[in-house]
């Protein structure tokens, strides 16, 4: 089964902090992705990557910065943590070409104070 | 529009059907997804669709496309209560023309909640 695991369920950190939000897959996917999720907003991509040190924008990327040192590990970075930024924190992996499914971690609810 | 649409909400009894509606956007979509999420988790792949097909069956879930309208539903039989989960539709879309690469587009999830 594809694994797809994100560093923490829950995270509290201040205003102005600098945040890491770590993702890593074991099925040797290409593609990963970034997304947030709000209630009545659905799914918006932050950030994706087809391939190490490689990364695209995504709908919502002001922010956030992304860095994909090696292909099992995409990570999400808040520069100067603030409260909108307070939301679930999906991260998701797929293959390059063809069925694209992509496979979701659990999620990291992230709240800014 | 360039987005896909789901209504928000729906609620069924238990034993009934449920349908859930989406509408996508882009005819050269390859593939077209059906997500559940419950509650505090992520998204979990429940089926999906290649364009070329107008159904596909999967135990309590049928799947159906109507290209020419761009609209697809998942139909769940016997539902029950454990089926309470938010349900997302996405499209594969390519990222430019002629590119072999692509991401989902998610509609915004409908709410279901199945009562006893």
């Amino acid at each position: 089964d594809v694994k797809v695991t994100q560093s923490s369920r829950y995270l509290v950190k201040r205003t102005g902090e600098k945040v890491f939000l770590e993702c890593v897959q074991d099925m040797d996917h290409e593609n990963m992705f970034w997304y947030r999720q709000d209630p009545g907003l659905g799914l918006r991509l932050i950030y994706f990557s087809y391939d190490v040190k490689m990364k695209e924008k995504g709908d919502i990327p002001e922010g956030y910065s992304v860095s994909r040192e090696k292909k099992e590990r995409f990570s999400l970075i808040l520069e100067s943590a603030s409260t909108n930024q307070t939301s679930m924190y999906l991260c998701a992996s797929s293959i390059r070409q063809g069925n694209t499914e992509a496979f979701f971690g659990q999620g990291t609810r992230l709240t800014v104070v | 529009g360039e987005d896909v649409e789901q209504s928000l909400f729906l609620s069924v009894r238990e034993g009934d059907s449920s349908v859930i509606n989406c509408t996508y956007t882009d005819s050269s979509s390859t593939y077209l997804y059906w997500y559940k999420q419950e509650p505090g988790a992520g998204l979990q792949l429940l089926t999906y669709i290649f364009s070329n097909m107008d159904m596909k069956q999967d135990q309590r879930l049928t799947v159906l496309l109507n290209k020419k309208d761009k609209h697809l539903s998942l139909r769940i039989a016997d539902t029950q209560t454990g089926d309470s989960a938010i349900y997302f539709c996405a499209e594969s879309r390519p990222l430019g023309r002629g590119s072999t690469l692509g991401r989902l587009y998610f509609g915004r999830g409908t709410q279901l909640t199945v009562w006893p």
